[in-house]
């Protein structure tokens, strides 16, 4: 089946760590998206993608950084300048950055710094 | 500037009774809205889009929304509300504009339903 996965889904790292989130598509969708979601924040876009090696930021990047080597692949690290990571990660995907086109998501990965 | 307003933030309904959730957007040209369900601990999913034509479009589970573009609204209806509806809903506009923001979505913060047996 095609979807996107994310790992790990839970994640807890300590301060001063920076982590790495994954994100794998096999949709053959080109754009990529990290959002993060705090309660009652609803979604905060932090890095997209809509082709490989290329990325821009978006509302929140201070404290992440992302890279995409592979169509498939856009994984999101978190650095130690992150100062408040806690959240629930949400990764998307779309087949073509156009506005008609829906964001599919993965089913995210909830990271606690301890 | 896009931006998305859902002025509930918790709806509580019984089983079988009505629904509507609210959601206004603001944008400069012809808007491309979607509504995402997400229950706890999971993705998003799609649960209806509107891009143009019919301003009652139809989505999954039995949910419908209209298109007001004099109200600059996008609510989200359904007429009897199961259990398993409980859950968050997401308002979302797509951005227009050239270069790097294509593609993009605003999302509003969320209205969280809760339904009573």
């Amino acid at each position: 089946d095609g979807g996107i996965t994310q790992s790990p889904k839970y994640l807890f790292r300590k301060e001063g760590q920076n982590v790495t989130l994954s994100c794998e598509q096999n949709l053959n969708h080109d754009a990529m998206y990290w959002y993060r979601q705090d309660p009652g924040q609803g979604l905060r876009l932090i890095y997209y993608s809509q082709i490989v090696n290329d990325f821009q930021k978006g509302d929140i990047a201070e404290g992440y950084s992302v890279s995409r080597e592979k169509k498939e692949s856009f994984p999101l690290t978190v650095t130690s300048a992150q100062k408040n990571p806690t959240a629930f990660y949400l990764c998307a995907s779309k087949s073509q950055p156009r506005l008609g086109n829906e964001q599919f998501f993965g089913p995210g990965t909830r990271l606690t710094v301890l | 500037a896009q931006s998305v307003t859902q002025p509930d933030i918790h709806i509580t309904v019984s089983e079988g009774a009505s629904l509507e959730l609210r959601c206004n957007y603001s944008y400069g040209a012809t808007p491309y809205l979607f509504w995402y369900v997400q229950s706890p601990g999971q993705g998003l999913q799609l649960l209806l889009k509107y891009f143009s034509g019919d301003t009652l479009v139809q989505g999954i589970k039995g949910f419908e929304a209209e298109f007001k573009r004099s109200q600059s609204s996008f609510n989200l209806r359904k007429p009897s509300v199961h259990w398993s509806d409980a859950a968050e809903y997401f308002c979302a506009v797509g951005a227009g504009g050239r270069g790097s923001t294509l593609g993009r979505l605003y999302f509003g913060r969320g209205t969280q339903l809760t339904v009573w047996p």
